[in-house]
C-alpha cells in the first residue's frame, strides 16, 4: 500500500537545472529512503535519512527531512539527461515488515 | 551490496497459461524477499512478502492461489502467476533486504508480463 504521496508527480527541466521532488508521509519513521527507476527496470537505492537528522548529502543529492511537517525533499543539483527517471520516496511500515513507496515522481532532463 | 537477479526480463503468455518468475539473491542469505507489482506509470504495490521455509505473507486483496510463491531456499524465491489473464499483465519485481534494521532493499530488475 502507499502511504506516501509525492509531487510534482512529473517534472521536466532543462539540463543544468536544479530538481526537486517532495515525499510527505502520514505515521511515523525510523528513516525514509529514496529510490530511483529508470524506465523499465528495477529500483536503486539512492540515499536514506534516519528520523534525527535533517539533512543528508551524496554528491549531486540533498536530501532534508521534516519530521514535524513529515515531509521529505530530494534535490538533484546541476541535472543531467542520465538524470531522467523515476524518483521514489519510501518508508518501513510500523510493524518493520514492509517497505511502502510513495507515487513517485517522474523527471525527465532535456539535454 | 547485495546483487539480485531476476528472470525472465520479459515474457508474452497466452491467457489461461501459467508463467514463473525467479528471484535470485546472488550474494546474500535472504530469508525475506518481497514481490512487487508497478502497473504503467504508478508506483509500486507489496503483493507479498516470501519468508524461507514457510508460506508467503499476501497483502489484502492478491490472491494467494492465483500468485504461488515458493521460497524453498535462501537464496530463490519464485512466483508463479496461475491462470494469467490480460489484467494480470504488469511489471514484476522482487527485492532483498534485512528486516532487522530497515535498511533499504535491493530489486531485481523486474519481469514485463504481457498476457495476450
Amino acid at each position: 500500500s502507499q502511504q506516501g504521496e509525492e509531487d510534482p508527480q512529473a517534472l521536466s527541466i532543462q539540463e543544468g537545472e536544479n530538481a526537486t521532488m517532495n515525499c510527505s508521509y502520514k505515521t511515523s519513521i525510523n528513516n525514509l529512503q529514496w529510490y530511483r527507476q529508470n524506465s523499465g527496470r528495477g529500483l536503486v537505492h539512492l540515499i536514506l535519512i534516519r528520523s534525527n537528522e535533517r539533512e543528508k548529502h551524496s554528491g549531486r543529492l540533498r536530501v532534508t527531512l521534516d519530521t514535524s511537517k513529515k515531509s521529505s525533499s530530494l534535490l538533484i543539483t546541476a541535472s543531467r539527461a542520465a538524470d531522467t527517471a523515476s524518483y521514489f520516496c519510501a518508508r518501513w511500515g510500523n510493524a518493520g515488515n514492509m517497505l511502502t513507496f510513495g507515487g513517485g515522481t517522474r523527471l525527465m532532463v532535456k539535454p | 551490496g547485495a546483487v539480485v537477479s531476476q528472470h525472465p526480463s520479459r515474457v508474452i503468455c497466452k491467457s489461461g497459461t501459467s508463467v514463473k518468475i525467479e528471484c535470485r539473491s546472488l550474494d546474500f542469505q535472504a530469508t525475506t524477499m518481497f514481490w512487487y507489482r508497478q502497473f504503467p506509470k504508478q508506483s509500486l504495490m507489496l503483493m507479498a512478502t516470501s519468508n524461507e521455509g514457510s508460506k508467503a505473507t499476501y497483502e489484502q486483496g492478491v490472491e494467494k492461489d492465483k500468485f504461488l510463491i515458493n521460497h524453498a531456499s535462501l537464496t530463490l524465491s519464485t512466483l508463479t502467476v496461475t491462470s494469467a489473464h490480460p489484467e494480470d499483465s504488469s511489471f514484476y519485481i522482487c527485492s532483498v533486504g534485512h528486516l532487522t534494521d530497515n535498511s533499504p532493499l535491493h530489486f531485481g530488475n523486474g519481469t514485463r508480463l504481457t498476457v495476450t
